[in-house]
């Protein structure tokens, strides 16, 4: 168990909704990234952020927010869905800026699986 | 521009072989760190080994190590006596130094062991 949540594990929805998906991170990590991979591809990083602000934008496309509130939990939203934006989602946190004392290695939530018909 | 290249899109090696999985970096940081991550069929990213840019030496982690080659701007992994449970996809990561915390990920290599 990497200690993060993500909830919903599987959404399915049609094209054209919305959906919004949910990271809590690891206790004491400040910094909270997203990521797409679709199938059989490899992680796309979308966004991140560090205690509540937005830190670095991958390519995540304008139909995509995300923010992250005072008690670090994170959102990432989906909008005007369509079938290419069917993909696991991962949300990864870390304790933070990177230093001598810590790697800022990834802790991985188990993926929100989003299906659009 | 940060970037991470996997030039292999799968494997098959031996059971019980040794395997070198490629992975070869750009940046323009100085301060940077590579990361591993294997996912299983289930799905699920399992952190391997991480290597910083000014370690000295390589690391190091049970079956696992990494061939840090910094002229080269290479990061490979190698696994040694390879295990069926290995057959998974692998990926290479990088992460720049602060205050730049992005971290990228390669297209990854899928890994199958033959009994």
């Amino acid at each position: 168990d990497s200690g993060v949540t993500q909830t919903p594990k599987h959404l399915i929805t049609a094209t054209g909704q919305r959906v919004t998906l949910r990271c809590s991170p690891r206790s004491g990590d400040l910094s909270v990234y997203w990521y797409q991979q679709s199938l059989d591809q490899g992680l796309q990083f979308l966004i991140q952020y560090y205690n509540g602000e937005e830190r670095a934008k991958g390519n995540i496309l304008e139909r995509f927010s995300a923010q992250q509130f005072p008690d670090l939990h994170s959102e990432l939203n989906l909008s005007s869905l369509e079938l290419g934006d069917s993909a696991l989602y991962f949300c990864a946190s870390s304790v933070g800026t990177s230093g001598v004392e810590s790697t800022g290695e990834l802790f991985f939530g188990e993926g929100s699986r989003l299906t659009v018909l | 521009a940060q970037k991470i290249t996997q030039t292999q899109p799968g494997m098959f090696v031996q059971e019980k072989e040794a395997v070198t999985l490629d992975c070869t970096y750009d940046t323009s940081d100085p301060s940077y760190g590579l990361f591993w991550y294997k996912q299983p069929s289930s799905g699920e990213m399992i952190f391997l080994i991480y290597q910083g840019s000014y370690d000295q030496q390589n690391a190091t982690e049970g079956r696992y190590s990494l061939n840090f080659q910094k002229a080269r701007k290479s990061a490979n992994l190698v696994i040694s006596a390879s295990q069926l449970g290995d057959s998974a996809m692998y990926f290479c990561a990088m992460r720049e130094g602060p205050p730049n915390d992005k971290i990228i990920f390669g297209k990854g290599t899928r890994l199958h062991i033959l009994p």
